[in-house]
């Protein structure tokens, strides 16, 4: 079985700051690690995954992830906010090779981004 | 391409009522999922159909929820009877392999 751990439930950041949304799961099998990102009143929309190779993953919007075995991270990096990053963001796992994909999600991280 | 579709946003119902809710995955899409979100709680995985077929149920709560997936094609999930700790955000995925395509949401409200 797997697990996801997002240990902020919230996050302030000034505008044109940089900001780390932090994400660590547990799995006794390989995973495929997702970041989605909920705006108010709107479906999640996938920011970027990692499914194997380059542990370094870019996604839209300038946002960027890395993979760390080790330590069972995922950490989801912008090197500078914006205003339009204000939203709830979602780190999900899925058991890879299983064949249903399912998704384990964390309890969400909600970014407030200040002027 | 449209994208998944669910029906209807927003629901009030009264406990002991029954409530249908539909969802309309990416044409070609064969996996469709469901999902819940319980207030101030994470998003938790109901079932998996592939095709018109479930795959997964293991997320389903009780069998008050029941989840059809006519022709392969659009799905409902029906609660009957509704209670309050059912009420929450409902999200429908679909996919045709691991990335999956998340709808707006129903919000459920039982009161």
């Amino acid at each position: 079985a797997q697990s996801v751990t997002q240990l902020d439930s919230q996050v302030p950041v000034f505008e044109e700051a940089p900001v780390e949304l932090r994400c660590n799961y547990s799995s006794s099998v390989s995973v495929y690690l997702f970041w989605y990102v909920q705006y108010p009143n709107q479906g999640l929309q996938l920011l970027l995954k990692y499914l194997s190779g380059s542990t370094l993953v870019k996604g839209i919007n300038g946002f960027e992830a890395e993979f760390n075995k080790s330590q069972t991270s995922f950490h989801l990096r912008k090197p500078s906010v914006h205003i339009s990053d204000t939203a709830e963001y979602f780190c999900a796992v899925s058991a890879a090779g299983s064949g249903t994909y399912k998704y384990i999600f964390g309890t969400g991280t909600r970014l407030k981004v200040l002027a | 391409e449209a994208g998944v579709t669910q029906f209807p946003s927003h629901s009030v119902i009264e406990k002991g009522q029954t409530v249908t809710l539909r969802c309309d995955p990416i044409s070609g899409h064969d996996n469709l999922y469901w999902y819940r979100r319980v207030m101030g709680k994470e998003i938790k995985f109901l079932l998996h159909f592939v095709k018109e077929s479930k795959q997964d149920e293991s997320g389903m709560p009780n069998n008050r929820f029941l989840a059809e997936r006519t022709g392969g094609t659009y799905s409902t999930l029906k609660v009957q009877p509704a209670e309050l700790e059912d009420s929450g955000v409902y999200f429908c995925a679909s996919s045709h392999n691991y990335e999956q395509y998340f709808g707006p949401g129903t919000r459920l409200t039982v009161t």
